[in-house]
């Protein structure tokens, strides 16, 4: 079955310096998305992305955020500016269709983000 | 706001015995439902969807979960739990966009 992946799984980056998270979707879906989950706290939602474009963002995803298909393959989530607070699971996920559609968001194992 | 509650944050049951996980959310029109399952050091995987229908749905590895519009309800149902099936378990409901919002889940146990 084919499956969302992500690298690394773990990384570790000192404050202030940038990170970039990679994730390979499912081929053919078309909708991607980026998740975060701080230890002990629920998953939350971070950013959608559709037709090359964010289509909806969360409070959290702030200037310090960016997101990028910089090939037919990859979707990658930048972190500009690395605080304490973004330490985090990181997850990716793709879909064949967003919105109210009967088609699910898959997702991949994570990232696990420590920032020292 | 949409919103969802699951209300226990962890359930220890026996190996064999019956589970219910409780979810409900707050949603102004119809949902779209989830279930999703974290092993330890994995990813969320999707256990089952409800969209519309029937209100019973199945899912893998034996689960099924009922939507119960009147209670605003989407309870997690096996009739017998393995030892495998410890880990965290999330409901999420499918907003008016994009994005999924989750439970806070609750954490399962499973003794021999």
């Amino acid at each position: 079955e084919p499956e969302v992946t992500q690298t690394p799984s773990h990384q570790v980056t000192q404050m202030g310096q940038e990170v970039i998270l990679r994730c390979v979707p499912i081929s053919n879906h078309l909708y991607f998305y980026w998740y975060r989950q701080i230890l002990g706290q629920k998953v939350e939602f971070l950013v959608s992305f559709y037709n090359n474009e964010i289509s909806e963002k969360s409070e959290i995803f702030d200037d310090q955020f960016s997101v990028e298909r910089p090939d037919g393959s990859n979707f990658t989530l930048k972190i500009r500016s690395t605080k304490l607070e973004d330490s985090a699971m990181y997850f990716c996920a793709s879909s064949r269709q967003g919105g109210r559609s009967n088609q699910p968001q898959h997702f991949g194992d994570g990232t696990r983000l420590s920032i020292l | 706001a949409q919103s969802v509650t699951q209300p226990d944050i962890h359930i220890t049951v026996s190996e064999g015995a019956s589970l219910e996980l409780r979810c409900n959310y707050s949603y102004g029109a119809t949902p779209y439902l989830f279930w999703y399952v974290q092993s330890p050091g994995q990813g969320l995987q999707l256990l089952l969807k409800y969209f519309s229908g029937d209100t019973l749905v199945q899912g893998i590895k034996g689960f099924e979960a009922e939507f119960k519009r009147s209670q605003s309800s989407f309870n997690l149902r096996k009739p017998s739990v393995h030892w495998s099936d410890a880990a965290e378990y999330f409901c999420a409901v499918g907003a008016d966009t994009d994005k999924l919002i989750f439970g806070t889940g609750t954490r399962l146990q499973v003794f021999p």
